[in-house]
């Protein structure tokens, strides 16, 4: 089984519909992120939280919400869903006790589709 | 907003090649640089960490040198294989934040 595990992997929706993406990780980390990735541009930061109830703006926030209730769960909000968030959406994992170089643990991601 | 940089954005080369691609970053705050290897449809693979100056790593026939003074970092693959094809991604890390990601070098080697 993953560490890192995202729900669902795969969603078509419509613009306007309200989306979750959810993140959940086994692998006891504090820091929690969500990244985005569009084809010829790497990955985008949306949100990070380095602990529960802490939420940071990335990159590319505007559109999206975040909610990090417990030490292992961080999902992703899109409240009204539009096409141009058509994307692969990583959720990471890092554990800043281990040399706090930032490494990340990727989840298998979610490929969210908007018509 | 950090600005990383990698080039080129695409490469095309022949099995038996040995290639390198840049990554360029702003050098003060500097605490960490990542590289990372990506295939379409699978997640993002950690290739080195480096946070010296001067630091070299390698692992196979892929290494990676780090100059924090001038903001760069070169990766290296000898002899580049089929299996090599993917995307390669620059990462800087500033202390007390997030990953921020450059757009990544998408290698494609035929054989």
């Amino acid at each position: 089984d993953a560490d890192v595990t995202q729900t669902p992997r795969n969603r078509i929706t419509k613009t306007g519909k309200r989306i979750m993406l959810e993140c959940s990780q086994t692998k006891g980390h504090d820091r929690m992120y969500w990244y985005r990735q569009d084809p010829g541009l790497g990955l985008q930061l949306i949100y990070y939280s380095f602990d529960v109830k802490d939420i940071n703006k990335g990159e590319i926030s505007d559109g999206y919400s975040v909610s990090r209730q417990a030490q292992a769960k961080f999902s992703l909000s899109l409240e009204s869903a539009i096409p141009n968030q058509t994307a692969l959406y990583f959720c990471a994992t890092s554990d800043p006790t281990r040399g706090n170089t930032g490494e990340l643990f990727f989840g298998e991601g979610s490929r969210l589709t908007v018509l | 907003i950090l600005n990383v940089e990698q080039s080129p954005q695409s490469l095309h080369v022949q099995e038996g090649d040995s290639t390198n691609f840049t990554c360029s970053f702003p050098s003060s705050n500097f605490y960490a640089l990542h590289w990372y290897r990506w295939e379409t449809a699978k997640s993002p693979e950690a290739l080195f960490v480096m946070t010296l100056n001067g630091d070299e790593k390698k692992k196979g026939r892929i290494s990676a040198t780090l100059n924090t003074k001038e903001g760069y970092s070169y990766l290296y693959i000898k002899g580049s294989q089929p299996e090599d094809s993917a995307t390669y991604l620059c990462a800087l890390y500033q202390a007390g934040t997030a990953l921020i990601f450059g757009k990544g070098t998408t290698l494609s080697v035929s054989s």
